[in-house]
C-alpha cells in the first residue's frame, strides 16, 4: 500500500498568517492527490483535487502544489473559519488501495 | 444536486455483522462512470478507506479489511451497501459513503460496537 506521511500533525497560527501543510507519498503517485477540510461532526469537504486544482466554490486562499511524492497545501491568509483538520488523500491507479494522511489540526493562536 | 445518505443500525454487538446502506438521490448511481465508496473514521482518529464499487458490481477493498468486507450495489434502488463481519470495538466509527470523484459525501452515520 502507498503510505501518506502528513506533517505537521497540528499547528497554531494567527489570523492572516500563511499556513503550509505537507504530504509525502511512499511512492510516485503522479498528481493523484486530494486535500480535504473536516470540521467537527462534519464529513470531509474536498478543497483541492489532482494536487493543484481548486474545487468549485472553494476560496482562492487555498492552494495545492506538487507531483510525484511530495505535495504542499497552503492557506495564504488564515481566517477564523479555516479552523479544522486537513487531510491529504492519494487515489493512485486501481486496484491500489486509497489512503489518507494522518491529518493536520489547524488552530488559531 | 446529488446527495448521499447513510442508514443502518447505530449499535452492533461484537462478532456480529455491521450492515449499512447508502442511498443516492438527485442522480443515478449507474449513469456516470464513478466508483462509489465507503470510508470510516474512529472517534478522534483519521480517515480510513474501506472499499468501493462500480455500478456494474466491480469491487475493490482495503486489504486490511478485505476478509470481512462485502460491498454490493442495487441499481434499481439507487443504493449501495456495506457489510462488515465479525465486528469488534475497533470497528466503532463514523461511516461515510462517497462518490469517488470525492466531491460528494454523505453526512456520516455513527456505528458503535458494544454488547
Amino acid at each position: 500500500d502507498i503510505q501518506m506521511t502528513q506533517s505537521p500533525s497540528s499547528l497554531s497560527a494567527s489570523v492572516g498568517d500563511r499556513v503550509t501543510i505537507t504530504c509525502q507519498a511512499s511512492q510516485d503517485i503522479s498528481n493523484y492527490l486530494n486535500w480535504y477540510q473536516q470540521k467537527p461532526g462534519k464529513a470531509p469537504k474536498l478543497l483541492i483535487y489532482d494536487a493543484s486544482n481548486l474545487e468549485t466554490g472553494v476560496p482562492s486562499r487555498f492552494s495545492g502544489s506538487g507531483s510525484g511524492t511530495d505535495f504542499t497545501f497552503t492557506i495564504s491568509s488564515l481566517q477564523p473559519e479555516d479552523i479544522a483538520t486537513y487531510y491529504c488523500q492519494q487515489y493512485d491507479n486501481l486496484p491500489q488501495p486509497i489512503t489518507f494522511g494522518g491529518g493536520t489540526k489547524v488552530e488559531i493562536k | 444536486q446529488l446527495q448521499l445518505q447513510e442508514s443502518g443500525p447505530g449499535l452492533v454487538k461484537p462478532s456480529e455483522t455491521l450492515s449499512l446502506t447508502c442511498t443516492v438521490s438527485g442522480g443515478s448511481i449507474s449513469s456516470s462512470s464513478y466508483y462509489w465508496g465507503w470510508i470510516r473514521q474512529p472517534p478522534g482518529k483519521g480517515l480510513e478507506w474501506i472499499g468501493s464499487i462500480y455500478y456494474s458490481g466491480s469491487t475493490y477493498y482495503n486489504p486490511s479489511l478485505k476478509s470481512r468486507v462485502t460491498i454490493s450495489v442495487d441499481t434499481s434502488k439507487n443504493q449501495f451497501s456495506l457489510k462488515l463481519s465479525s465486528v469488534t470495538a475497533a470497528d466503532t466509527a463514523v461511516y461515510y459513503c462517497a462518490r469517488q470523484s470525492w466531491d460528494v459525501w454523505g453526512q456520516g452515520t455513527t456505528v458503535t460496537v458494544s454488547s
